[in-house]
């Protein structure tokens, strides 16, 4: 069973600038998730998604991030614009979606804002 | 407001003895709890879980502990071996709405031969 993909795996921007991350979740699971994670902090997350309803993005910083799941499969995140404090690891995971399932990470996209 | 700490940054252990893993939380909202863990350039892979109507949970070399009076959470592992050398992380689900994980800051563990 392939893993939870992600890309690009490292991104570097200047503040201001836009980015966008794209993650694949493992066929089949209908939660999928974003996180952020700083430096010395675990995961934060950020947004997560049922097939492709917003089920939690109470942690999201909409005047800059954006998501969305179309067809309730592949994910995007955005950031616009980026500000040096989003510096981070962004992870993805998915789960089959029933409560207590485990969550699958994928290997992340690390963002540098200078 | 940190809802779950591990207050140990790093923790160092010689191969073959136990290594102790802890993880503090403050809010009672929580019954499902879960240990993750992570090398460098991957994201974090699940251990082992506990939930909130026993106290302890086995599996091969890990165990984790549940004290709910304490609000206190731990992970055994024992023999411990070098490529248990990671970050680990304690995450925390409430009991009710979205599969929201809250996840500790982490402790990086280093077995030494």
């Amino acid at each position: 069973e392939a893993g939870v993909a992600q890309s690009p795996r490292y991104k570097i921007i200047e503040k201001r600038q836009s980015v966008a991350f794209w993650c694949n979740p493992i066929s089949g699971h209908a939660t999928l998730y974003w996180y952020q994670q700083i430096l010395g902090q675990g995961p934060k997350l950020l947004i997560q998604f049922q097939n492709n309803g917003v089920v939690d993005d109470s942690q999201l910083p909409k005047d800059r991030f954006s998501a969305e799941r179309l067809k309730g499969v592949d994910s995007t995140l955005k950031i616009q614009p980026a500000k040096l404090e989003d510096s981070a690891v962004y992870l993805c995971a998915s789960s089959r979606g029933g409560r207590g399932e485990t969550q699958y990470f994928g290997p992340g996209t690390r963002l540098l804002v200078l | 407001d940190q809802q779950v700490k591990q207050n140990s940054p790093s923790l160092s252990v010689q191969e073959g003895r136990i290594s102790i893993l802890n993880c503090d939380y403050t809010n009672s909202m929580f019954d499902y709890f879960l240990w993750y863990k992570k090398y460098p350039a991957e994201g974090p892979t699940f251990l082992i879980s506990i939930s909130s109507i026993k106290d302890k949970n086995e599996d091969g070399r890990f165990t984790v502990f549940l004290n709910k009076s304490a609000k206190h959470l731990s992970l055994h592992i024992v023999p411990s071996q070098p490529g248990d050398s990671a970050v680990y992380f304690c995450a925390l689900l409430g009991i009710q709405g979205a599969q929201k994980l809250v996840f500790g800051q982490g402790t990086r563990l280093t077995i030494n031969p």
